[in-house]
């Protein structure tokens, strides 16, 4: 079946404009995260979404950054006036729940933002 | 604090040869643990995961993990590299209990000469 797509692949804009990348999960997962991977760094975590509970958005960097999800569907990543150190890859990942069988996430092939 | 430290930014290694990658852990309780790999233009892909159980994993591709709690490190290996081996390779932990907040480290890339 179809894996989890992310659009766009690339994105380039000008500082201070507000961007929105977008994430189509695997049908049927409940679970979906954002991460971000800059340059030569590991993912690091930035919003979590299940099911119909609040998000823990505990990773996202600033009040810049936003994130909503449709039930258990797609989820959409502003970044409002972005800045150079924004630019990184944004991935996103859906998994089936939360239980340990349920646990693996299955990552999408990610949005390359460049902030100029 | 959480942390996960892969001390090889880079590993070169000949086809052919065995591979051991390492990853260290700083975690409260016993996590669980994944190795993902990224190959170029592709989505990370999970290579294996340890739960409980048996400390020395089996995943795909031929690589396989050992999880040694006394060190907090869960190695990879794969005793004969091939070509197709060269990636960017991630090593994360998660809560072993609550949903799978993962703590990636930084990666290690590896390169296959032929």
């Amino acid at each position: 079946g179809a894996g989890v797509s992310q659009s766009p692949s690339n994105k380039v804009t000008e500082k201070g404009k507000d961007v929105e990348l977008r994430c189509d999960p695997i049908s049927g997962h409940t679970a979906l995260y954002w991460y971000r991977q800059r340059l030569g760094q590991g993912l690091e975590f930035l919003i979590y979404f299940q099911g119909n509970s609040a998000p823990d958005k505990s990773g996202l960097p600033s009040d810049r950054f936003s994130a909503e999800r449709t039930g258990e569907s797609v989820s959409t990543l502003t970044i409002q006036r972005t800045q150079q150190e924004d630019s990184a890859v944004y991935l996103c990942a859906s998994s089936l729940g939360v239980q340990r069988e349920f646990y693996e996430q299955y990552f999408g092939p990610g949005t390359r933002l460049t902030v100029t | 604090a959480q942390s996960v430290t892969q001390p090889d930014i880079h590993i070169t290694v000949s086809e052919g040869a065995s591979l051991e990658l390492r990853c260290n852990y700083s975690y409260g309780a016993t996590p669980y643990l994944f190795w993902y790999v990224q190959s170029p233009g592709q989505g990370l892909q999970l290579l294996l995961k340890y739960f409980s159980g048996d400390t020395l994993v089996q995943g795909i591709k031929g690589f396989e993990a050992e999880f040694k709690r006394s060190q907090s490190s869960f190695n990879l290996r794969k005793p004969s590299v091939h070509w197709s081996d060269a990636a960017e390779y991630f090593c994360a932990v998660g809560p072993s209990g609550g949903y799978n907040k993962l703590i990636f480290g930084a990666g290690t890339r590896l390169a296959v000469h032929p």
